[in-house]
């Protein structure tokens, strides 16, 4: 595997379901994050690890957990969405969390809340 | 608050017509400009960054180019290949974020 892979790729749920989505970098990388993109917005920012310590939240509701075990992976768990929760879930990494750091995106997870 | 502005929305091309991309940006201390190409159903995948007006960079067919207030995608001679959506980010201040465009969506026909 290289750069940045995700698990599943398609995903449907019901509304009391909870799930969890996987990210993976084989890039060495220190920093990574996790974003949302709906149809016809711009991509948005959830959150950022740096050396595995949470590091923002751009208030994100509660259904929505992070958690990351190393600096390799990235797990967002999932529970009790909502139908507007529906949307590309993309995890990226960069080399540090610091300025102007090239950020390398994961081919994202397809969610469908029912 | 960090903007991003990003213009056409849609652009159709004929295969060979060059034409350019335009991403207008305000930002707060500029840390460096990303251009991304996404395809239907899949992650955005790294094309440059830029981190200071004047500077330029090539790939291929497509070449970027920053000013102090806004950044162009130059296509040379596009194929049916290049066709996707070209998202512009900028990574400003202390934030770690990228704030993005909404992005142009590129047809290149035959």
């Amino acid at each position: 595997e290289t750069g940045v892979t995700q698990t599943p790729r398609h995903l449907v749920m019901g509304m009391t379901n909870k799930k969890s989505l996987k990210c993976e970098q084989h890039l060495g990388h220190n920093a990574m994050y996790w974003y949302k993109q709906s149809a016809k917005k711009p991509l948005e920012l959830m959150f950022v690890y740096s050396l595995e310590e949470r590091v923002e939240n751009n208030s994100v509701p509660s259904r929505f957990s992070p958690e990351c075990p190393n600096s390799s992976h990235l797990f967002l768990h999932l529970h009790t969405l909502q139908p507007e929760d529906s949307a590309l879930y993309l995890c990226a990494s960069s080399q540090d969390r610091g300025y102007g750091e090239t950020q390398y995106f994961g081919p994202g997870t397809r969610l469908l809340v029912l | 608050e960090d903007q991003v502005t990003q213009s056409p929305e849609a652009l159709r091309l004929q295969e060979g017509e060059s034409s350019s991309l335009n991403c207008s940006y305000t930002v707060s201390g500029l840390r460096g400009l990303f251009w991304y190409r996404q395809d239907p159903g899949k992650g955005p995948e790294f094309l440059f960054t830029l981190y200071s007006a004047g500077e330029e960079k090539e790939k291929e067919r497509l070449k970027a180019t920053l000013t102090k207030k806004e950044s162009f995608l130059h296509i040379t001679a596009p194929k049916p290949e290049d066709s996707a959506t070209y998202l512009c980010a900028v990574s400003a201040g202390t934030a770690s974020k990228l704030t993005f465009g909404t992005g142009t969506r590129l047809q290149v026909t035959l």
